[in-house]
Order: C-alpha cells, then structure tokens, then sequence
C-alpha cells in the first residue's frame, strides 16, 4: 500500500526552465510534508517543508505547493540548474507518537536538468 | 560538526548469512531512524530508536532487528539474509524524532546478498 506516490520516474528539463516534480498521497493523517534530494552514493539531504496548514512555502529558487482537498504537492524549481540533476523524494508524517523518526517516503523522481 | 556516518559502506554476503550494520548519529541527536532502499519500493522506514528503546517500527519480518547504545550509536541486523535484502540500508538521526525534527542521512550502507 503505496501512501506516497511520485507517478513520473524522470523528468528532463533544460537549464534556466521550470521543473515541477509532483507528489500525491492517500493517507489524510498527514500533515506534515517534506522534500529530499538524493545523490548517487549520498543520503538523501532536505530541501523544503510545509505544514498542512499552509498551501505554499518558498525558499529560493524552491516552492512546495500543498492542495489537501486533491492529497496533492508539487516542487517548484525556478530557474532549474544542472546542479539539481538528482533523485527527488517527497516524504510525509503523520502527527502523533506513531509518526516518531517514521517518515512515509515516494518512490523518487529523477530530475536531469540539461544545459 | 560530523554529520551521520555509516559502517561500513560495502558489503556483500550470501544467502543465509547474518550480517550488522553500525550507524553513529550526529552528535547530541538521540533519534536514530533506519530505511531500506530498493528500486521497486522507493526507501521504506525499518524502525526508529530513542534513548536505547525501539519507538516505532515498520512492516519487516523479524529477520530485521536493531539495538542502540547509551552513546546512540545503532545497530541494525539483518539475520537469515535473502536474495531481497539486497537493497541501499539508510540511517537518519534527529534531535529526538518527533514531527518537525528535521532528519539528517546518513551515506547508506550498500548490501549485496548473493
């Protein structure tokens, strides 16, 4: 049972474009959302969250968008650059003692930015 | 200061066979997460540990167990190993696990079982 869904394995955009990598979910007990970025050979870094009690939060060139009636978020990335060539996972918590250190992880969006 | 390291970075074994993996958090962090990564299933949450007692755990048979030491030092073993287990082992530490603690990854452990 797949509660974080990423639908677009890979996504190919070219330098100085948008990117916009999407992510939907079922379970409606989440209420707190996050974006990684993975390299080959590293662990996953965090890039942005957002609180199901916003709909949009910004930080540089990086906008999560979060639509709760649809389950749905997206990453914005503005302009992209071919540093951001990665893995993108979204991730989600649900409140309460069974979300501790539990994080519900997509599958992963590969992003190549081309110059 | 460090960030999360995991020992050891390699490691392959064949079926059957037992096998431990060390992760050591970032200083003063006391939650230590554990997750599988396999290209079908994305990463998959294993267990969390918190002042040496398990919090929470996800859906892995028995065969996958840890521990954490009163240095919150973790370990994970993977006992019985079968040809899935073959995936990319990730360990995360917070400063104590709750919602909006931001987790910090470790390289991952890269297990082959043959």
């Amino acid at each position: 049972d797949q509660q974080v869904k990423q639908n677009s394995p890979s996504l190919s955009v070219q330098e100085g474009r948008i990117s916009i990598l999407n992510c939907d979910y079922t379970n409606s007990m989440f209420d707190y959302f996050l974006w990684y970025k993975k390299y080959p050979a590293e662990g996953p870094t965090f890039l942005i969250s957002i609180s199901s009690i916003k709909d949009k939060n910004e930080d540089g060139r990086f906008t999560v968008f979060l639509n709760k009636s649809a389950k749905h978020l997206s990453l914005h990335i503005v302009p992209s650059q071919p540093g951001d060539s990665a893995v993108y996972f979204c991730a989600a918590l649900a409140p309460g003692g069974t979300s501790y250190g539990k994080l519900t992880f997509g599958q992963g969006t590969i992003l190549t930015v081309h110059p | 200061k460090a960030g999360v390291t995991q020992t050891p970075r390699y490691l392959i074994k064949t079926r059957g066979q037992q096998v431990t993996l060390s992760c050591s958090p970032i200083s003063g962090h006391r939650s230590v997460s554990w997750y599988q990564q396999t290209p079908g299933q994305g990463l998959q949450f294993l267990f969390e540990y918190f002042s040496e007692t398990q919090r929470n755990k996800g859906n892995f048979p028995g065969r996958f167990s840890g521990r954490q030491f009163s240095n919150s030092r973790s370990e994970m073993n993977v006992s019985t190993l079968e040809l899935g287990d073959s995936a990319l082992y990730l360990c995360a530490s917070s400063l104590t696990g709750g919602p909006l603690n931001e987790q910090f990854f470790g390289p991952g452990t890269r297990l082959t079982v043959l």
